[in-house]
């Protein structure tokens, strides 16, 4: 069975102060690993797909990266508007993605 | 360019009535994701659809539950009998191409048992 586990499960931090969410996953033949952010009584957005070990990707403050076995989401300098929840999913032979319970993250000013 | 569009955003329904959730997808998308949220829970997978075909309905009661995406139409998630068990948050998402590829979700329908 697919698997995936995200750690810490909160996490604050003060303005500027970069750190990184993590996103352990099992699955088998990994097809896809996913990134979104989640604000309160909305839905996630979309940042980042992952599909291989080593590869990365930007956008502003985020950095995403994959190894075999997890894939972390580096937050640098993060603003008060960075708060929300991270979710992970990864995507295996059944092609159904399975998500992670997230990590909430709060920036203080 | 429109994004996903899931209604009602809110629905409130008694014990035993039905609940019925639509989600038009984004413009040329023709893959389509349920999924069920409850409060410090992850996402979970519930059906994956395609244009009139249901691809993988896995994680969805076999009672009760039931989903269609037309020909023409929304996608329908319908809920008969409800319990309150069955309070969630129900998002909707779609995707151009497979389920790796990168799929864009609704705002999502609360849906409240009393």
């Amino acid at each position: 069975e697919d698997q995936v586990t995200q750690s810490p499960e909160a996490l604050r931090l003060q303005e500027g102060e970069s750190s990184s969410l993590n996103c352990s996953y099992t699955v088998s033949g990994l097809r896809g690993l996913f990134w979104y952010r989640q604000d309160p009584g909305k839905g996630p957005e979309f940042l980042f797909t992952l599909y291989s070990a080593g590869e990365e990707k930007e956008k502003e403050r985020l950095k995403a990266t994959l190894t075999k076995k997890e894939s972390f989401l580096h937050i640098t300098a993060p603003k008060p508007e960075d708060s929300a929840t991270y979710l992970c999913a990864a995507t295996g032979g059944s092609y159904i993605p399975t998500f992670g319970r997230g990590t909430s993250l709060i920036v203080h000013p | 360019n429109a994004g996903v569009m899931q209604n009602p955003r809110h629905l409130v329904r008694r014990r035993g009535q039905e609940a019925r959730l639509r989600c038009s997808p984004m413009k040329g998308h023709s893959h389509v994701y349920w999924y069920r949220q409850l409060p410090e829970e992850g996402l979970k997978f519930m059906v994956y659809l395609q244009k009139e075909n249901i691809i993988d309905e896995s994680g969805m009661p076999k009672e009760r539950f039931s989903a269609e995406f037309p020909k023409e139409g929304p996608s329908i998630l319908r809920i008969q009998q409800v319990v309150r068990g069955d309070s969630a948050a129900y998002f909707c998402a779609s995707s151009l191409g497979a389920p790796n590829t990168e799929a864009f979700f609704g705002q999502g329908t609360r849906l409240t048992v009393v």
